[in-house]
């Protein structure tokens, strides 16, 4: 089993639509990453929680620790937010990555 | 900078022939991580460095791969006598401490030939 898994592993949802991947994790970890990364593009952090929610424009992330579950939406998505959505949680050093959520809006 | 910068964006090489790849960090930044990400795969942890040492090699797939940082900087990935299986997207990462956000350059695509 792996020690992150997201899901769905695809999603493919109308412009508008709000938009929700999950993450659930086995290991300890001092925080949670979720990372953006668009076709030929170079990956971008969005978001490190440790506890509780944030939220940036359009975008927000809660995790629960105690469940060991963190979750990214998107409301009214927008074709430019089509991407691969990568959870990724810190251990001691380095970062372990969930297998990505493949993200396509459609106009 | 104002960002990771890495360098060479894009690197053709022969198989048997050895490469360098390079990272500049985020001034001040402490941590400094390297990573690859073959064609359709996930994203591969290869080595940390905190400061000029890496508590985590672990990554490194083989003895041909090499790293190494100076001056709590600018740090090299060297692969010695490439492999096709080399090729791939080298990312690197760094953070304000071994416990911040993490960000990344763009990435050095490597293509072993």
């Amino acid at each position: 089993k792996n020690e992150v898994e997201q899901s769905p592993q695809n999603l493919t949802a109308q412009e508008g639509e709000f938009i929700t991947i999950n993450c659930s994790y086995s290991v300890g970890i001092s925080a949670l990453h979720w990372l953006q990364q668009h076709p030929g593009g170079g990956i971008v952090s969005l978001f490190m929680l440790s506890s509780g929610k944030k939220k940036h424009g359009r975008l927000i992330a809660t995790i629960n620790i105690q469940e060991k579950h963190s979750s990214l939406h998107i409301t009214a998505s927008h074709p430019r937010d089509s991407a691969v959505y990568i959870c990724a949680v810190r251990g001691n050093y380095q970062l372990i990555w969930g297998a990505g959520t493949k993200l396509i809006i459609k106009p | 900078g104002a960002g990771v910068s890495q360098s060479p964006s894009n690197k053709v090489t022969e198989k048997g022939k050895d490469v360098e790849l390079r990272c500049d960090p985020i001034s001040g930044h402490t941590a400094l991580y390297w990573y690859r990400q073959s064609l359709g795969q996930g994203l591969e942890f290869l080595i940390y460095f905190q400061g000029n040492s890496a508590p985590d090699k672990s990554g490194l797939p083989s003895d041909r791969f090499s790293a190494e940082r100076t001056g709590g900087s600018v740090s090299t990935l060297t692969i010695q006598r490439t492999q096709q299986e080399d090729s791939a997207v080298y990312l690197c990462a760094s953070s304000r401490t071994g416990n911040t956000e993490a960000f990344f350059g763009q990435g050095t695509r490597l293509t072993v030939v």
